[in-house]
């Protein structure tokens, strides 16, 4: 199963960009790189995926490295209501591996 | 639309006893996930079903555990014989088929006292 790894915790002025990193070295050539966002006391929410190429939406970006072993999530103007814990996923065969997360805090 | 919805939003129950979780999904989505989240850390998945079958139960901790969707839709999370350790927040997904978006219900807190 692959494997993800981010920090722990970051920190993001309201208003300005959130980057989000996250390091995926084992996925296979066929898996999805899925973020998620969690915040307090509610379920998980979908943000945005890709395989290969780089997605937009009206949530955030993403970026993955042209040799898929990393990628980065991209809230273009963070606010207060962006505070949450997002999750970076490998999906693998409909199994979404958690992980433990970035805590992302948007201060104002 | 509705989302996904789960019911109770609370459990509190003894050790020993028997709980069951329940899960609406989206209408129209065949597949529907559980996982278990404890606190600090991300959902851990347990098992999930397209239609009525199982199609991947090796999450299940271990027998104690099972989990149903007769008919295709609502699924029951089932635990015999609660642990302490079981407490945690249940949450359950649906997607419109395998491998789509799945859309998160708000989850069912345990507590095993």
């Amino acid at each position: 199963d692959a494997k993800t790894t981010q920090p722990t915790s970051m920190d993001c002025a309201e208003g300005r960009a959130a980057n989000l990193p996250c390091n995926h070295s084992t996925i296979s050539g066929n898996e999805y790189v899925y973020w998620y966002r969690q915040i307090h006391s509610q379920g998980p929410q979908y943000i945005i995926h890709g395989l290969k190429n780089n997605e937009t939406n009206e949530m955030a970006s993403l970026i993955i490295t042209e040799d898929r072993k990393s990628s980065t999530l991209i809230l273009p103007h963070a606010t207060l209501r962006d505070t949450a814990v997002y999750y970076c996923i490998v999906y693998n065969f409909n199994k979404f591996y958690f992980g433990s997360g970035t805590k992302l805090n948007v201060k104002p | 639309g509705a989302g996904v919805s789960q019911t109770p939003s609370n459990k509190v129950t003894e050790k020993g006893k028997y709980v069951e979780l329940r899960c609406d999904p989206i209408s129209g989505h065949t597949a529907l996930y559980w996982y278990r989240q404890s606190l600090g850390q991300g959902p851990e998945f347990l098992i999930y079903f397209q239609g009525t079958g199982a199609a991947d139960d090796s999450g299940l901790p271990n027998d104690r555990f099972f989990a149903v969707r007769p008919e295709g839709s609502v699924s029951t999370l089932k635990i015999q014989r609660t642990e302490r350790g079981d407490s945690a927040v249940y949450l359950c997904a649906s997607s419109l088929s395998m491998g789509d978006e799945q859309f998160f219900g708000p989850g069912t807190r345990l507590t095993v006292l």
